[in-house]
């Protein structure tokens, strides 16, 4: 079965600590692969999305993934947070019809 | 602002009303879909257009769910008889697919946040 899997539902940290977010797809989900960000009471954001290619991909925002095929993964880093990177992140994947994780709710401290 | 809007954005109902909502995609954008989204969760597919035929509906649209797009441009997911299990949020969302590209990128509107009592 296809599935999109967010190993921590919830991470804290404080302000200017790095992060990472983990995201494992399963082998059957098409290897194009998507972060979204969603702010509080806002819709979902595209933060970025690997294709094909490098398999290091970056956001505007300081946000990198990577695609790493043989652990099947493509966890989220920040090396710095800001308050104001407080959001749900969610990972996705598919080519028409995006299979999602049930997101990581990423809380800022300062 | 020319984004995927929505509506409306909250709708509250009774067991067994039937409720339409009403997406209206970024112009020019070939592609619809439609996510419902509940606590805790993230989306869950649920169909999508490409103009106005639509391409495929997941399993979790019962019979009850029916979607169109009569002109390629907006779209509406109606839910007849709504259960409270049918309390979500419902998203839709737009792209542009051209042939020769890899995966479009999907553009979300805000989402309607349906409440069956």
């Amino acid at each position: 079965a296809q599935s999109v899997t967010q190993l921590d539902s919830q991470v804290p940290v404080f302000e200017e600590a790095p992060v990472e977010l983990r995201c494992n797809y399963s082998s059957s989900v098409s290897v194009y692969l998507f972060w979204y960000v969603q702010y509080p009471n806002q819709g979902l954001q595209l933060l970025l999305k690997y294709l094909s290619g490098s398999t290091l991909v970056e956001s505007i925002n300081g946000f990198e993934a990577e695609f790493n095929k043989s652990q099947t993964s493509f966890h989220l880093r920040k090396p710095s947070v800001h308050i104001s990177d407080t959001a749900e992140y969610f990972c996705a994947g598919g080519y028409n019809k995006l299979i999602f994780g049930a997101g990581t709710r990423l809380a800022v401290h300062p | 602002d020319t984004g995927v809007s929505q509506d409306p954005r909250h709708k509250i109902t009774k067991r067994g009303q039937n409720v339409t909502f009403r997406c209206d995609p970024i112009s020019e954008h070939n592609r619809l879909y439609w996510y419902r989204q509940t606590l805790g969760q993230g989306p869950e597919f649920l169909t999508y257009f490409q103009n106005e035929a639509q391409l495929e509906k997941s399993r979790l649209l019962s019979d009850r769910f029916s979607a169109e797009r009569p002109k390629g441009s907006f779209s509406t997911l109606e839910i007849q008889r709504t259960e409270q299990g049918d309390s979500a949020m419902y998203l839709c969302a737009s792209s542009l697919a051209a042939s020769g590209e890899l995966a479009e990128t999907q553009y979300f509107g805000p989402g309607t946040r349906l409440l069956v009592l």
